[in-house]
């Protein structure tokens, strides 16, 4: 069974680093054909895509937060990372981790974690 | 910057066809997912490659594809089908989603 979780501070003040971390189970990132991907959703919103990292430790980045996002894995423990600098209130939202299963079809996003909540607020 | 574009909402009655759109240039050249989205809860994929359904997702659930438009249909609505619906595609390194759908069944 696949699972994933987010981990995270749930208040962080304005120009602070987000630290955020994907605990999952279920597959291996070493696997060819698996990733992990970030993705947020501000309170009423659509949802955004963030970040992915693939099993070759190649990562995408969204055009428009490219500069403040990194996306990294450890794949020892299971555990994908993704900080976002300089944060602001507009970046309040829940953020939310998915495995991001690449084959023959292209990628979808399978399985997702139930989302952590974080605000910006001094 | 690519964009999809999907109606803010759409409305049916139990029993009826809901049919929800989502435009974009993207979609010529890269497959559509689609994911369900209920209050409080994370995102479902409930179509992938334009009309391939997961296992575990319902029959009623298909997708469509022609030109700039993706169509995900929900033959015989349920109002537990009643949720916001997402499209997403992806293009070069980026992916997108678009705005997403409210579907009310009553």
């Amino acid at each position: 069974q696949v699972t994933l979780r987010e981990s995270g501070p749930a208040l962080v003040k304005p120009t602070q680093t987000l630290t955020l971390t994907c605990t999952f189970s279920g597959f291996s990132l070493s696997t060819r054909g698996m990733c992990v991907s970030w993705i947020r959703q501000p309170p009423g919103k659509a949802l955004e895509w963030l970040a992915l990292i693939d099993w070759e430790d190649d990562k995408s980045y969204s055009t428009s937060l490219k500069t403040r996002l990194t996306i990294s894995k450890d794949t020892s423990k299971n555990q994908v990372v993704l900080t976002m600098t300089n944060m602001d209130p507009v970046d309040t939202a829940t953020y939310y981790c998915a495995r991001d299963y690449y084959d023959s079809s292209g990628y979808r996003m399978d399985v997702w974690g139930q989302g952590t909540t974080v605000t910006v607020s001094s | 910057s690519y964009e999809l574009t999907q109606p803010s909402s759409v409305s049916v009655s139990p029993g009826q066809t809901a049919r929800i759109t989502c435009s974009g240039d993207l979609l010529t050249k890269k497959y559509a997912r689609w994911f369900q989205q209920k209050p409080g809860q994370a995102p479902v994929l409930v179509i992938y490659k334009d009309s391939e359904r997961p296992s575990g997702i319902p029959e009623r659930f298909s997708g469509s594809s022609s030109g700039t438009t993706v169509t995900l249909t929900i033959s015989g609505a349920q109002v537990e089908d009643e949720a916001d619906y997402y499209c997403y595609s992806a293009a070069d390194n980026n992916r997108v989603f678009g705005g997403g759908t409210k579907l009310t069944v009553l």
